[in-house]
């Protein structure tokens, strides 16, 4: 099946610094990425639709200048969480959805992220 | 708008017996319905996936049902393994073909060998 991966698996970093997560469709094309976070024992919530060659589109309550989000290519989708704090400390996972099979959307394997 | 919700946040099952995880929407206009299985520290993994116009579909081991007059559908595994110990989660768009999708909160199986 189709493979997306997410990069790095895990980063730790100090309060007020930025962290980029890089999500790879690694062998299909995709036009739009979704970023998810996770807090521990919770669902998944939808945070931002990645759009290749246009602007992200945010979920209500979601600050697009705190988590920027690129979509450069066909392949690649970037989320930055900028000025991180200790409760931006989350599971963040994307996922690619693939148009040119069967419309399903696969997931990465996530990224922790601890922010002391 | 749409909403999902799971009847049991966890579930302990014996090894080989069958486990029915159960979901609820709120949407009548739903007509795609995905199950999701995923372990710790791992992002979700597709299972199986229903349309609206079934009301049942079996896959390797695991079938989903599908109720649209109650708005319902469960996840049946059949003869649980310890490698099914998990958490499941229904997943359904919320409209219009944006790709979104509405995750409900979750069911951990546990499975006691």
């Amino acid at each position: 099946g189709a493979v997306v991966s997410q990069h790095p698996s895990w980063v730790i970093c100090k309060s007020g610094t930025s962290v980029k997560i890089e999500c790879r469709s690694l062998d299909f094309q995709a036009t739009t990425m979704f970023w998810y976070r996770q807090f521990p024992k919770q669902s998944l919530m939808l945070m931002a639709t990645s759009n290749e060659g246009s602007k992200a589109t945010y979920e209500q309550g979601v600050e697009k200048d705190k988590f920027l989000i690129n979509h450069a290519s066909l392949t690649l989708s970037t989320l930055t969480v900028t000025s991180a704090h200790p409760e931006d400390s989350s599971f963040y996972i994307c996922s690619a959805r693939d148009l040119g099979h069967t419309d399903t959307q696969y997931f990465g394997p996530g990224t922790r992220l601890t922010v002391l | 708008g749409e909403s999902v919700g799971l009847h049991l946040p966890t579930l302990s099952v014996q090894e080989g017996d069958n486990s029915i995880i159960n979901c609820a929407y709120s949407n009548s206009a739903s007509d795609y319905f995905i199950w999701y299985k995923q372990e710790s520290g791992k992002g979700p993994q597709f299972i199986i996936d229903i349309r609206s116009n079934m009301d049942k579909r079996q896959g390797q081991r695991v079938t989903v049902l599908l109720n649209k007059t109650v708005k319902h559908l469960s996840l049946q595994i059949a003869a649980t393994q310890p490698g099914d110990s998990a958490v499941y989660f229904c997943a359904v768009p919320p409209g219009s073909n944006t790709g979104k999708l509405i995750f409900g909160q979750g069911t951990t199986l546990q499975v006691k060998p």
